[in-house]
């Protein structure tokens, strides 16, 4: 198995600040990397697909990148609907895995 | 604009067996290079996913579940549906359905339905 993990696991930040997360694999994974988004109470949201692609709809602050074992998404201007709970997925060996999870509050 | 939405029941007794559906509007479901996903979340955890289906019946499930794990497509009904059977306390959890695209060996989710919470009683 790929272990995902991401760090940190969760982390404070205020209205407009520049928020990294970090999602490291076990193995080089080249760029099968995506990024989800889940607000409270609610289902997950593709962010960015194969490391940096931007999902259509999302806005243009997220940006994703990386490739091999280490990856980010960055949030240029954290906005108050981004208070969230983000997940990376991986699927270099046609196994779907995720990542534990980072908590931005 | 696809839409997916999970139906089944909320209450399942340990070592019996959990059935949900997922119903797909907004494109069918037996379209060429379409896939459709299952994946749950435990109550104050992460994701995990459970497996995917293509219209024609091929099957990818999570190793971990394999041995329990059943996925079947209704193209008559535009629904897709998961059995896990012998399930226990740990398998309580919020069960999503979602669209999942493929291009060679990059896969993602998305569109998501609401979710299904299953709690397991015993």
């Amino acid at each position: 198995d790929i272990l995902m993990t991401q760090s940190p696991s969760s982390l404070s930040a205020s209205i407009g600040d520049r928020v990294t997360i970090t999602c490291r694999a076990s193995q080089d994974i080249g760029t099968y990397l995506n990024w989800y988004q889940q607000r409270p109470g609610e289902a997950p949201r593709l962010l960015i697909y194969a490391t940096s692609d931007l999902q259509s709809g999302v806005p243009s602050r997220f940006s994703g990148g990386g490739s091999g074992t280490d990856f980010t998404l960055t949030i240029s201007s954290l906005q108050p609907e981004d208070f969230a709970t983000y997940y990376c997925q991986q699927s270099f060996n046609n196994i779907v895995e995720f990542g534990q999870g980072t908590k931005v509050e | 604009q696809l839409q997916l939405q999970e139906s089944g029941p909320g209450l399942v007794k340990s070592s019996e067996t959990l059935s949900l559906t997922c119903s797909v509007s907004g494109g069918s479901i037996s379209r060429s290079n379409y896939y459709w996903g299952w994946i749950r979340q435990p109550p104050g955890k992460g994701l995990e996913w459970i497996g995917s289906i293509y219209y024609s019946g091929n099957t990818n499930y999570n190793p971990s579940l394999k041995s329990r794990v059943t996925m079947s497509v209704d193209t008559s009904k535009n629904q897709f549906s998961l059995t896990l059977n012998s399930v226990t306390a740990a398998d309580t959890a919020v069960y999503y359905c979602a669209f999942e695209t493929r291009r060679h060996y990059y896969r993602w989710f998305g569109p998501w339905g609401l979710g299904a919470l299953v709690t397991v009683s015993s």
